[in-house]
């Protein structure tokens, strides 16, 4: 089975503080995405990444950046938290194409005081 | 840009009833998917049931079933014979086939399930 990790399943930060994000897949997965998940507001995508170093702003980039040096690896970066990123933070990967099924890790809470 | 909506927050169904949770979406595009995804209480999303836009027959997962209207742009999920493991969060999502593999999601509903 395919195993998207996120180590950390909750975390806090005070405001101003840089954050990293790790997720990690096993599968040799081409796609790679980065979704926070709000209360009333579902799932909304960050950043997504096709290929090792290259990155996609999705529909809430603002305040967040991306890393993918690996290709199993894809970090979310906050430079510097605000407490208007307390949220669930969800990975998913896939192999590529458009039909490709998602598979996603069990996410990290974060909050920021 | 594609929305997808979710007009129940919450539902709640006896065990072994069925019940319908409802989803609608808006593109001008016509070759997408449409999905369910249940989130648990571990968090991990699991695909539920997918439907492809082009096929008029619903799609059935064993007791989840789909009701797809496409003129109304409506995507309703029915699941039949409750069970206690059915409570979670359930969400409807939308991906354009050129688009790569973006979703778009719904704000979700929350299912529980009465003993």
């Amino acid at each position: 089975d395919v195993k998207v990790t996120q180590s950390l399943r909750y975390l806090v930060k005070r405001t101003g503080e840089k954050v990293f994000l790790e997720c990690v897949q096993d599968m040799d997965h081409e796609n790679m995405f980065w979704y926070r998940q709000d209360p009333g507001l579902g799932l909304r995508l960050i950043y997504f990444s096709y290929d090792v170093k290259m990155k996609e702003k999705g529909d809430i980039p603002e305040g967040y950046s991306v890393s993918r040096e690996k290709k199993e690896r894809f970090s979310l970066i906050l430079e510097s938290a605000s407490t208007n990123q307390t949220s669930m933070y969800l990975c998913a990967s896939s192999l590529g194409g458009a039909n490709e099924k998602l598979f996603f890790g069990s996410g990290t809470q974060l909050s920021v005081l | 840009a594609q929305t997808v909506t979710q007009s129940q927050p919450e539902m709640s169904v006896q065990e072994a009833e069925t019940v319908t949770l409802s989803c609608t979406y808006d593109t001008s595009e016509s070759d997408y998917y449409l999905f369910w995804y249940k989130q648990p209480p571990s968090r991990q999303m699991i695909l539920v049931i997918r439907q492809e836009a082009y096929k008029q027959q619903n799609a059935t997962e064993n007791r989840f079933s789909v009701n797809f209207q496409k003129a109304a742009k409506s995507f309703s999920l029915k699941i039949s014979d409750s069970q206690l493991g059915d409570a979670a969060m359930y969400f409807c999502a939308y991906r354009w086939n050129n688009a790569g593999n973006m979703l778009t999601f719904g704000g979700g509903t929350r299912l529980m399930v009465k003993p």
